[in-house]
């Protein structure tokens, strides 16, 4: 398997304030996709971005695959953004095999 | 109902007590799975079922045994499990193994005394 490593593992931000939070992973995926966990545990689907830059809201996602790294980007933060944000990665050739990343948990303060 | 639903979602069983979860998806998909998230770990894949045929057995232990009579059904049948296997299990779906992408349902928070 591939290994996907996010940082950091732990953010407190102040709400209104933005964040970078990276996914590194170990060999080539053909599927990558970030999650925020909510308090109850929840999955909800946030970005699915193998490649490219996409955007919803305040929030973004840009993976550059060829130097095997995913960045989601939270602008203005929100205390209802407060969770675990994981990315899961498929290697190359193996459609729908995720393996998860260890997550950042985020906490925004108000 | 949407999307995908698990029941039940809490579970307290004894070690010598046999209980099933249920996963439904309510999205038109050919493949389900099954994840386990312990505390402190990282979610992992347990099994993958594919136009209800299983693709993927990633080393589970026989006391989980899944069955998937259906595209829209994935069941988890448990027996004589450990406290260890005490954790969140989470159903997930896409609309076949090349995905793209993966719906997650609320989980079921399983306790083992």
């Amino acid at each position: 398997g591939i290994q996907v490593e996010q940082s950091p593992p732990d953010l407190i931000l102040q709400e209104g304030a933005n964040s970078t939070l990276r996914c590194n992973f170990s060999d080539s995926v053909n599927n990558l996709q970030w999650f925020h966990q909510n308090p109850w545990g929840q999955l909800i689907n946030l970005f699915y971005i193998p490649s490219g830059t996409k955007q919803n809201g305040r929030l973004s996602a840009t993976t550059v695959a060829t130097e095997r790294y995913s960045l989601l980007y939270i602008s203005s933060s929100q205390t209802t953004d407060s969770g675990v944000y994981f990315c899961a990665a498929c290697p190359g050739g193996d459609f729908n095999k995720f393996y998860f990343g260890s997550g950042t948990k985020l906490n925004v303060k108000p | 109902e949407t999307g995908v639903t698990q029941t039940p979602r809490h579970l307290v069983m004894g070690m010598t007590n046999k209980k099933s979860l249920k996963c439904e998806q309510h999205l038109g998909h050919n493949a389900m799975y099954w994840y386990k998230q312990s505390a402190k770990k990282p979610l992992e894949l347990m099994f993958v079922y594919n136009f209800k045929e299983q693709t993927e057995n990633n080393s589970v232990p026989s006391r989980f045994s899944p069955e998937c009579p259906n595209s829209s059904h994935l069941f988890l049948h448990l027996h004589t499990l450990q406290p260890e296997d005490s954790a969140l299990y989470l159903c997930a779906s896409s609309q076949d193994r090349t995905g793209p992408e993966q719906f997650f349902g609320p989980g079921t928070r399983l306790t083992v005394l």
